[in-house]
């Protein structure tokens, strides 16, 4: 049960994107449509962003997309504003009734 | 409103045992699959354990055997029974709520800190 590989930090002047990438293995990310992407501001709860790969629940912006290819997902946020700095994790089915989440991500809006 | 809040958490000594409780509003915890979700003091978050509404039961190779997800729909709580803490168990646990059909955590209460310590 590794955690699935993100980089530490990421960053991007606002108005810009920035993008996050989420590495696992056949066994969990390339296996199963079910990555998810999560944020998380400092002392507060994830909140769910993207599901089932590139879907969005209700009430997120369009500016966050999900894709994957393989066994790498990603998530993108365009646009980039001051409140989406905090940090961001992936989630993957992993099989046998086990989920996994990625190491996080540090977004900065510089 | 749908919501979770967690509760039960605090101070324990390594060896002892703690039970959280996790009650939920504007679903039935029956109706869902429901899970456990950790993160250590400036770490990442870590599964614990799902309970699908079958009743059927899974952990993470860490805490296997050692604790235990089980819900009251009569009070529609959520509880996690942790037995034999170790150090490492030092985490905010959340509990989240998986629906059946989107495989992802929607639903996320607040938090409780378990902290074990001599």
């Amino acid at each position: 049960q590794s955690a699935l590989t993100q980089p530490p930090s990421a960053s991007g002047s606002p108005g810009q994107s920035v993008t996050i990438s989420c590495t696992g293995t056949s066994s969990d990310v390339g296996g199963y449509n079910f990555v998810s992407w999560y944020q998380q501001h400092p002392g507060k709860a994830p909140k769910l962003m993207i599901y089932a790969v590139h879907k969005r629940p209700s009430g997120v912006p369009d500016r966050f997309s999900g894709s994957k290819s393989g066994n790498t997902a990603s998530l993108t946020v365009s646009g980039l504003q001051a409140e989406d700095e905090a940090d961001y994790y992936c989630s993957s089915y992993s099989g046998n009734n086990k989920y996994v989440f990625g190491t996080g991500t540090k977004v900065t809006v510089l | 409103e749908v919501q979770l809040v967690e509760s039960g958490g605090g101070l324990i000594q390594p060896g002892g045992s703690l039970r959280l409780s996790c009650s939920a509003s504007g679903f039935t915890v029956s109706s869902d699959y429901m899970t456990w979700v950790r993160q250590a003091p400036g770490k990442g978050l870590e599964w614990v354990s799902i309970i699908y509404n079958n009743d059927n039961t899974y952990y993470a190779d860490s805490v296997r055997g050692r604790f235990t997800v089980s819900r009251d729909s009569s009070k529609n709580t959520l509880y996690l029974q942790m037995n034999s803490l170790r150090a490492e168990d030092t985490a905010v646990y959340y509990c989240a709520r998986i629906p059946v059909t989107t495989d992802a955590f929607d639903i996320w209460g607040p938090g409780t800190m378990v902290t074990v310590s001599s």
